[in-house]
């Protein structure tokens, strides 16, 4: 069964950092790209940033561009998001997901979705 | 990179059938057959309904349709049930520097 946990969230003061986790289980991990997307409170989906199965490709939304960087462990099948320089607008919901297709980036939809861990940027 | 056009609402009635619609430009949803639909319930994390525009992931069901015409796709649910309320978004490759973007959400009332 294919599994991915968020962890990392919380409350943090505008202009800290953290850093979110997704561990994956139950796929393949090196075989496929992943991403962050988050949900601001009642608000629609937002892409933030996927990574390539070997990282040799990375994208960031242009809202978080320069302050937050994605990386993945495959030994350790694990995602992480690095969060700098955090504002209020960041406040989300932050959600990993696997790419459906093997070896491709951006192009096969999400079919697996973590439940998500909250960020909240307040002072 | 902008977002997705969709419609805010749309509802129907059970057992009808409704549409929703995702306007793009050529770079993304005109340029690609890379077209996503997801359903989200309230509190839950979204569902891949379609890629690749009108493919069906296995074990969802046959109600849940989707096409392209120009730079918009579009999904269409028929035969309505109570259980399909949701928000729905699409999302699209894209050939900017980013590579991926979602429609704004849409919200489907069943009457």
């Amino acid at each position: 069964e294919v599994q991915l946990v968020e962890s990392g969230g919380g409350l943090v003061q505008p202009g800290r950092s953290l850093r979110l986790s997704c561990a994956a289980s139950g796929f393949t991990f090196d075989d496929y790209a992943m991403h962050w997307v988050r949900q601001a409170p009642g608000k629609g989906l937002e892409w933030v940033s996927g990574i390539s199965w070997n990282s040799g490709s990375i994208g960031y939304a242009d809202s978080v561009k320069g302050r937050f960087t994605i990386s993945r462990d495959n030994a350790k099948n694990s995602l992480y998001l690095q969060m700098n320089s955090l504002r209020a607008e960041d406040t989300a919901l932050y959600y990993c997901a696997k790419e459906a297709r093997g070896y491709s980036y951006g192009t096969g939809g999400f079919d697996y979705w973590g439940q998500g861990t909250l960020v909240t940027v307040s002072s | 990179q902008s977002a997705l056009t969709q419609p805010a609402s749309v509802s129907g009635s059970p057992g009808q059938s409704i549409t929703i619609s995702c306007t793009g430009t050529s770079s993304d949803v005109g340029g690609y057959n890379y077209v996503s639909w997801y359903q989200q319930h309230p509190g839950k994390a979204p569902k891949l309904m379609i890629y690749d525009v009108s493919n069906r992931p296995s074990g969802v069901s046959n109600r849940f349709s989707g096409s392209k015409s120009g730079n918009t796709a579009s999904l269409t649910i028929s035969g309505l049930q109570a259980e399909d309320e949701a928000d729905y978004y699409c999302s699209s490759y894209t050939s900017s520097s980013t590579p991926l973007v979602f429609g704004g959400g849409t919200k489907l009332t069943v009457l």
